[in-house]
């Protein structure tokens, strides 16, 4: 079946730091891909999304790029800060049901 | 602003005790869902619904039930608490498969079965 494998955290960066979080997924066709962002004591949102191969979504600094060939969806940041200190879930659209990769976590020192 | 509440932040509960999750939004939205987050294995599936009274199993529905009256409120039910049912409890609505698929989230329920 349909499933999403992230890179194990905890991620532990100082401020300013580039970011890298891996993800790549299994699955019939070419589902949306979505990285989706839980901070302290809150539950899941948004962060980004892509429909289609080779489409980049991006939010807050953050990017991923839809890969098809490498089935593919890596987070990345320029320049973590002390605020994107959360944990972060990579999922793709099954049908109306996503599935969710086991999040990282990524703590950021100032 | 979108909003998806839940019940309760915390709860404690004993074993063989029958536990109620609530769940409400107010977007309208046709689907709603229950997951369970624990650690390293992410956000699992317990059970969904498209429409009121309509529920469908998700990929661990074993130990729940759900009920749908109406649109905005989504309920889940451990019909006899066990300890491996300690969790966090995610609810979670969305409208239909469109150019819009967001998932909207509630701040989840910390339940300890004891």
């Amino acid at each position: 079946g349909d499933s999403v494998t992230q890179m194990e955290g905890p991620v532990t960066l100082s401020e300013e730091a580039f970011l890298t979080i891996n993800c790549t997924y299994t699955a019939t066709g070419y589902p949306s891909l979505f990285w989706y962002v839980q901070y302290p004591g809150e539950g899941l949102q948004l962060l980004l999304k892509a429909t289609k191969a080779d489409d980049k979504g991006s939010n807050k600094g953050f990017e991923a790029t839809y890969r098809k060939e490498t089935t593919s969806f890596h987070l990345e940041k320029g320049s973590v800060q002390v605020s994107d200190s959360a944990v972060y879930f990579c999922a793709l659209l099954r049908g109306q049901n996503f599935v969710f990769g086991p999040g990282t976590r990524l703590s950021v020192l100032p | 602003d979108v909003k998806v509440t839940q019940s309760s932040r915390y709860l404690v509960k004993r074993t063989g005790e029958k536990v109620f999750l609530e769940c409400v939004q107010d977007m309208d939205h046709e689907n709603m869902f229950w997951y369970r987050q624990d650690p390293g294995l992410g956000l699992r599936l317990i059970y969904f619904s498209y429409d009121v009274k309509m529920k469908e199993k998700g990929d661990i529905p074993e130990g729940y039930s759900v009920s749908r009256e109406k649109k905005e409120r989504f309920s889940l039910i451990l019909e006899s608490a066990s300890t491996n049912q300690t969790s966090m409890y995610l609810c979670a609505s969305r409208t239909p498969s469109g150019i819009y698929n967001e998932q909207f989230f509630g701040p989840g329920t910390r339940l300890t079965v004891l």
